[in-house]
């Protein structure tokens, strides 16, 4: 069965300032990989997902994420953070039978 | 584009009373369906997988007396907490595949609260 390991519970960085948020799988093929936020009190808004292709994937509100198949992981990464970032985020990997198995979240603070 | 529609996005039930949750499929047929469940603070957990006209396939711990669900038709399944306890208190969401695009669509989330 697949995993998802984000090693960041929590990240504070300032506002303006770069962001990156780690996300490691296990998956014995090529995996389908998704980036969700969830603002407190809110369900999942999907930012970015890959299948295939081009391995740097492109997500709404100025998120890309990599997908590195040699070091089994999908980094999200924005290059200029605004306070409303503020959120959880939860890296996903979904196999073939569609099931989605989620890391635990890491928490982005925004400090102006 | 293709959406899940869930419904109710928030609840609060008394101890030991029952709470349907439904999740129905705009504008495409939902063969499968999962149901995750979030304690606060925490990741979302895969509690069943449900598929159209057959019984559910739930994950190890998950009690499927407690929690029922159906899926009659290709766009409705359904979650019921049975003799719901706080500690059922929860973030209910259903996610399902498109059939036509390669997406996973969520549902907008129920949250269930036991007093």
């Amino acid at each position: 069965a697949q995993s998802v390991t984000q090693p960041d519970i929590h990240i504070t960085v300032s506002e303006g300032a770069s962001l990156e948020l780690r996300c490691n799988y296990s998956y014995g093929a090529t995996p389908y990989l998704f980036w969700y936020v969830q603002s407190p009190g809110q369900g999942l808004q999907l930012l970015l997902k890959y299948f295939s292709g081009d391995t740097l994937v492109q997500g709404i509100k100025g998120f890309e994420a990599e997908f590195k198949r040699s070091q089994s992981s999908f980094n999200l990464r924005k290059p200029s953070v605004h306070w409303s970032d503020a959120a959880e985020y939860f890296c996903a990997v979904g196999a073939r039978d569609y099931k989605l198995s989620f890391g635990a979240g890491t928490t982005v603070t925004v400090r102006a | 584009g293709a959406v899940v529609s869930q419904h109710p996005s928030w609840v609060i039930c008394k101890s030991g009373t029952s709470v349907k949750i439904e999740c129905r499929s705009l504008d495409f047929q939902a063969t499968t369906m999962f149901w995750y469940r979030q304690f606060p603070k925490q990741s979302l957990m895969l509690m069943a997988t449900s598929n159209e006209g057959s019984k559910a396939t739930y994950e190890q711990g998950v009690e499927k007396d407690k929690f029922l669900i159906n899926h009659a038709s290709l766009t409705l399944s359904t979650l019921t907490v049975t003799s719901a306890h706080p500690e059922d208190s929860s973030f209910y969401i259903c996610i399902s595949w498109g059939d036509r695009v390669l997406e996973a669509f969520f549902g907008q989330g129920t949250r269930l609260t036991v007093v």
